[in-house]
């Protein structure tokens, strides 16, 4: 069975600052997926950034950026140059073997961007 | 991109009575879609995966005589919440997945329905 386990509950940061959001997650099997989303105080989720489980380099996109240890079973999400906006909760979530649709999501990080 | 909606966005009801929330994949087709449901503060729970035109697969200990799921097109999913009770209170959040998506692609989300039941 998939797990996806994020022991953050809450993390401050200074605006500017770089913040990284830990994730880690347990499986046996070897083709997985690696999501991480935004859910702002709306509650939409949005889209950050994608890691695939045979990827060999980190994923990036913009200022968010994905420390992938394949062998320690975490995937970091690292948010550079903190914004007000990225004031959120912060989602980590692992899509099963192909053809398993299902997304496994951790219990999130409140993450509060200060001034 | 992918856009999904879902409606409605906040409704508030009497106890006793059933809601209906929809889900539709507005730009692309969606063999697949999913309906999570959210307390406070907490991650999102799979309730059950739909899939068109067949029966829905509801997760371990959903009730699906509660949580009526229809599945009815490539693009429209519905959640009935049957007599709905103030412990059904929630934020329910649908996802969608398309005709053909790869699997690096993320699942997209509709914005959710907060669910309050007086």
């Amino acid at each position: 069975a998939q797990k996806i386990t994020q022991t953050q509950p809450g993390m401050f940061v200074q605006e500017k600052e770089a913040v990284t959001l830990d994730c880690t997650y347990d499986t046996s099997d070897q083709s997985y997926g690696l999501f991480w989303y935004k859910q702002p105080s709306s509650g939409e989720m949005i889209f950050l950034i994608y890691q695939g489980s045979y990827d060999e380099q980190n994923a990036t996109e913009g200022r968010y950026s994905l420390n992938f240890q394949k062998a320690r079973k975490s995937a970091n999400l690292v948010i550079s140059a903190s914004q007000l906006g990225d004031s959120a909760m912060y989602f980590c979530a692992m899509r099963g073997p192909l053809g398993f649709n299902k997304f496994y999501f951790g219990s999130g990080t409140k993450l509060n961007v200060k001034p | 991109g992918a856009v999904v909606s879902q409606h409605p966005s906040w409704v508030i009801c009497k106890s006793g009575t059933s809601v209906k929330i929809e889900c539709r994949s507005l730009d692309f087709q969606a063999t697949t879609m999913f309906w999570y449901r959210q307390f406070p503060k907490q991650s999102l729970m799979l309730m059950a995966t739909s899939n068109e035109g067949s029966k829905a697969t509801y997760e371990q200990g959903v009730e699906k005589d509660k949580f009526l799921i229809n599945h009815a097109s490539l693009t429209l999913s519905t959640l009935t919440v049957t007599s709905a009770h103030p412990e059904d209170s929630s934020f329910y959040i649908c996802s969608a997945r398309g005709v053909g998506q790869d699997r690096t692609q993320p699942q997209h989300f509709g914005d959710g329905t907060r669910l309050s039941i007086l």
